[in-house]
């Protein structure tokens, strides 16, 4: 099965700076990696998502890139905010057969932006 | 609309009690799924419906029952829980064959077991 490793478990930085969370996966068979928030009690939601046909993605502070010979991928967060202090989770996932998927999480980086 | 519904939010029951958890989507989602998180840690993946069929089970013990009624609607039945169950069980869902592979997550059910 898939195994996603997720580094590092806990980050913290100046608000204003930048955040690099890195992620890799086992199963070359993965296609799809989305990137969750989850703040304290909260469901997971869901924040931006690559496809393996795509090496970067970005979505205004967020950015995600890919690297499918290496099998890692990363989560960028500029100008980081008291807000974006949450537990962020990567996840692998691939198609089986019917069309459903399995995701795989990562084990989670706690990421505290100091004021 | 995005929205995955999960009732109760909160469940307190004794282990030889039996519960339900019940989940809702009306995105048109012929995936659905039960996770179940520990504190301080990520979801695990429980069950996988695809088609109101179940297509995945992670080895779960019996003790935990799923349940989909129809294409909307997804139960999680539970029976003679140990205190170790007591989680956050989330529910998801996602479209089935198809290029968008979003999964939405409801906002779960916290179960303590005592």
């Amino acid at each position: 099965g898939e195994n996603v490793e997720q580094h590092p478990s806990t980050l913290s930085v100046q608000e204003g700076d930048s955040a690099v969370i890195k992620c890799t996966y086992s199963d070359s068979a993965s296609n799809y990696f989305p990137w969750y928030k989850q703040e304290l009690g909260k469901r997971p939601q869901l924040i931006i998502d690559i496809r393996s046909n795509v090496g970067e993605k970005k979505d205004q502070r967020i950015a995600v890139t890919l690297n499918k010979t290496a099998k890692h991928f990363s989560l960028h967060i500029t100008e980081t905010q008291p807000e974006d202090s949450a537990v962020y989770f990567c996840a692998a996932s691939r198609r089986m057969d019917t069309g459903r998927r399995a995701l795989t999480f990562g084990s989670g980086t706690r990421l505290q932006v100091q004021p | 609309d995005t929205e995955v519904t999960q009732t109760p939010k909160h469940l307190v029951m004794g282990m030889t009690n039996k519960k339900s958890l019940k989940c809702e989507q009306h995105m048109g989602h012929r995936a659905m799924y039960w996770y179940k998180q520990k504190a301080k840690k990520p979801p695990e993946l429980m069950f996988v419906y695809s088609y109101e069929k179940l297509s995945i089970n992670e080895s779960v013990p019996s003790r935990f029952s799923p349940e989909c009624p129809n294409s909307s609607l997804l139960n999680l039945h539970l029976h003679a829980l140990q205190p170790e169950d007591s989680a956050l069980y989330l529910c998801a869902s996602s479209q089935v064959g198809h290029s968008i592979d979003t999964i939405y997550f409801g906002e779960g059910s916290w179960l303590t077991v005592v």
